[in-house]
């Protein structure tokens, strides 16, 4: 089956300063892949997606890489600001059948003031 | 507003009660999910539904059994309780076709003393 893994498990950046989170999977039929924020106390909540159609996808002050060969994806969120800080996942599914997605393990972002 | 609610926010248990982790959603989604959260180990399911009555194994399904006896409502049942599972329990929900996005409840802190 699908294996996620997810680098750096934590990311302290300063407020203003760039973080970058990285993944890679190993099923090369994997199509889509999300990444989800996880507030404190809260559900982790879908932030940004893209599919295998597309290298690059930017929202605002996150982007998403994709990079199909390699097998991996990025996160990049600049300008960082205190209420970024949160655990991030991402995750890669492979298309057919109910969506159910592989996750990586996680990455507590802290962006000190 | 899309909406996944969890009975309960925290809960203590003792080792070898039955414990029920509700989970409903009003999106009308088909996919239900349980997954358990544990440090440095991500999401983890446990159990899924594709519809009314319907269930299939996770990747950690032992120790737990589910039920789907409505579309809007996902059950996870521990059926005795151990210490190690003591944990983050998260569900979430998704439509069968389309959008792939998982809508995730607020979660629920289960200690078993």
């Amino acid at each position: 089956g699908e294996n996620v893994e997810q680098h750096p498990s934590t990311l302290s950046v300063q407020e203003g300063d760039s973080a970058v989170i990285k993944c890679t999977y190993s099923d090369s039929a994997s199509n889509y892949f999300p990444w989800y924020k996880q507030e404190l106390g809260k559900g982790p909540q879908l932030i940004i997606d893209i599919r295998s159609n597309v290298g690059e996808k930017k929202d605002q002050r996150i982007a998403v890489t994709l990079n199909k060969t390699a097998k991996h994806f990025s996160l990049h969120i600049t300008e960082t600001q205190p209420e970024d800080s949160a655990v991030y996942f991402c995750a890669a599914s492979v298309p057919g059948g109910s969506y159910i997605p592989t996750f990586g393990r996680g990455t507590s972002l802290i962006v000190h003031p | 507003d899309v909406k996944v609610t969890q009975s309960s926010r925290y809960l203590v248990k003792r080792t070898g009660e039955k414990v029920f982790l509700e989970c409903v959603q009003d999106m009308d989604h088909e996919n239900m999910f349980w997954y358990r959260q544990d440090p440095g180990l991500g999401l983890r399911l446990i159990y899924f539904s594709y519809d009314v009555k319907m269930k299939e194994k996770g990747d950690i399904p032992e120790g737990y059994s589910v039920s789907r006896e409505k579309k809007e409502r996902f059950s996870l049942i521990l059926e005795s309780a151990s210490t190690n599972q003591t944990s983050m329990y998260l569900c979430a929900s998704s439509p069968r076709q389309g959008d792939e996005t998982q809508y995730f409840g607020p979660g629920t802190r289960l200690l078993v003393l």
